[in-house]
């Protein structure tokens, strides 16, 4: 069964940092483009970046272009997302999800809550 | 630009639901459904705008093309009520629709 389980939300202060983490398992990890994916409040999901599977390629929505940074263990199973200069519209529940930018995504983890205010 | 109709919509159970997907340009046959439940993430009902993802029951299906597309839940059960979002992946980014609340009457 594949599992994604994502983590490292929380409350920061604009202009701070986060570091999400997704721990997947059930499929083989490094064959698998893998996305991050968020949704503010009362609003439809927001595709943010992906990851190749190798993780030599990588790409941002404009909207966090130069302030998330998008990484992956593929020896740990592991999916992260470095976010600096957060800013109050950054504020939404962030999915990891496997899949890529123009594909479909059919798996998803729970969800982990960012919220930027001050 | 994706728009979903209706925002909203209240059914009873044995309904028929139907909704709407019109996208500005011709994503054929890039078109997916998702139902999200309060709390929970989405899940992936719908790809390649009539395809049922595995485990999904027969009661959902997806038809269209070019910019119109639709979700269909033939007898609507107490599990289906819940919102759904249409996401094209024609083209990139892959984007979602702002949805539409089913919810019982």
């Amino acid at each position: 069964e594949v599992q994604l389980s994502d983590s490292g939300g929380g409350l920061v202060q604009p202009g701070g940092s986060l570091r999400l983490s997704c721990a997947v398992s059930g499929l083989t990890f490094s064959n698998f483009a893998m996305s991050w994916v968020r949704q503010a409040p009362g609003k439809g999901p927001e595709w943010v970046s992906v990851i190749s599977g190798r993780g030599d390629s990588s790409k941002y929505a404009d909207s966090v272009k130069g302030r998330f940074t998008i990484s992956r263990d593929n020896s740990k199973n592991m999916l992260y997302l470095q976010m600096n200069s957060l800013r109050v519209e950054d504020t939404a529940v962030y999915y990891c999800a496997k899949g890529g930018s123009s594909a479909t995504f059919d798996h998803w983890g729970q969800g982990t809550l960012v919220t930027v205010s001050s | 630009q994706m728009t979903q109709s209706p925002s909203t919509l209240s059914a009873s159970v044995g309904d028929r639901v139907t909704i709407t997907c019109r996208t500005s340009q011709n994503i054929s046959p890039w078109l997916a459904w998702y139902q999200q439940k309060p709390g929970k993430a989405p899940k992936l009902l719908i790809y390649r705008a009539s395809s049922l993802e595995i485990g999904v029951p027969s009661r959902f299906s997806g038809s269209g093309s070019g910019t119109e597309f639709t979700l269909t839940i033939t007898s609507l059960q107490p599990d289906d009520f819940a919102t759904y979002y249409c996401q094209q992946y024609s083209s990139y980014p892959g984007t979602f629709g702002q949805g539409t609340k089913v919810e019982i009457k």
